[in-house]
């Protein structure tokens, strides 16, 4: 059964950083690209970033596009979003999910940006 | 970047049931490879969506055959048929054709 963890999340100011992390298991994690996919509170959809099964390929929405870096560490079916200078516009579920398709979705982990 | 329209905003129907939901994008999803990447997921009430269609008609794994996709180019329409009380969320669509990768603002169905 494929399952997916995010951690990491919490109430941080404006302009500090937080990690997230996304435990992967039941697939074979390296065999796949990751996403992190966000939802603001009472709104839609919004991608973030993918990264692709080797780390070769990144791309990252241009609302985060240098304050976010997603990483990955397939020793540890482990997939990563750093992000930096948080703005209160970032307060969100933020998911991880798999393949192109995103296939399977974590049960997504809070981030409020707020003093 | 590719917007992607969904309509209605929402819908109400009754069990058993049909409705159809359209998803227009402002761009043709077909790629370069010749594939069309356009999905459609349900979020139920408080979960995190899951995916139903890719490649805009393969039905993913597990996902009855009452979900249909169909469409081309800009088109897209998901058929649900015979409604069931599960299948109450919020529809969306999403591109994969192009980075950014976009999603349509949703479709909430409700039972009547």
């Amino acid at each position: 059964e494929v399952q997916l963890v995010e951690s990491g999340g919490g109430l941080v100011q404006p302009g500090r950083s937080l990690k997230l992390s996304c435990l992967a298991s039941g697939f074979t994690f390296s065999n796949y690209g990751m996403n992190w996919i966000r939802q603001a509170p009472g709104k839609g959809l919004e991608w973030v970033a993918s990264i692709s099964s080797s780390s070769s390929y990144i791309y990252y929405a241009d609302t985060v596009k240098g304050r976010f870096t997603i990483s990955r560490d397939n020793a540890k079916n482990t997939l990563y979003l750093q992000m930096t200078s948080l703005r209160s516009e970032d307060t969100a579920l933020y998911y991880c999910a798999t393949g192109s398709y995103f296939d399977y979705w974590g049960q997504g982990v809070m981030v409020t940006v707020s003093s | 970047d590719v917007v992607m329209t969904q309509t209605p905003v929402s819908m109400s129907v009754s069990l058993g049931g049909q409705v159809s939901i359209s998803c227009r994008s402002s761009q043709s999803l077909v790629h370069n490879n010749g594939n069309t990447y356009l999905s459609w997921y349900i979020q139920k009430p408080s979960q995190s969506p899951q995916l139903l269609i890719y490649k805009v008609s393969n039905r993913f794994s597990g996902i009855s055959d009452r979900f249909s996709g169909s469409g081309s180019g800009t088109d897209f329409t998901l058929k649900i048929s015979r409604v069931e009380p599960d299948d109450l969320g919020v529809y969306y669509c999403g591109q994969g054709t192009q980075y950014p990768l976009t999603f349509g603002s949703g479709t909430k169905l409700e039972i009547k």
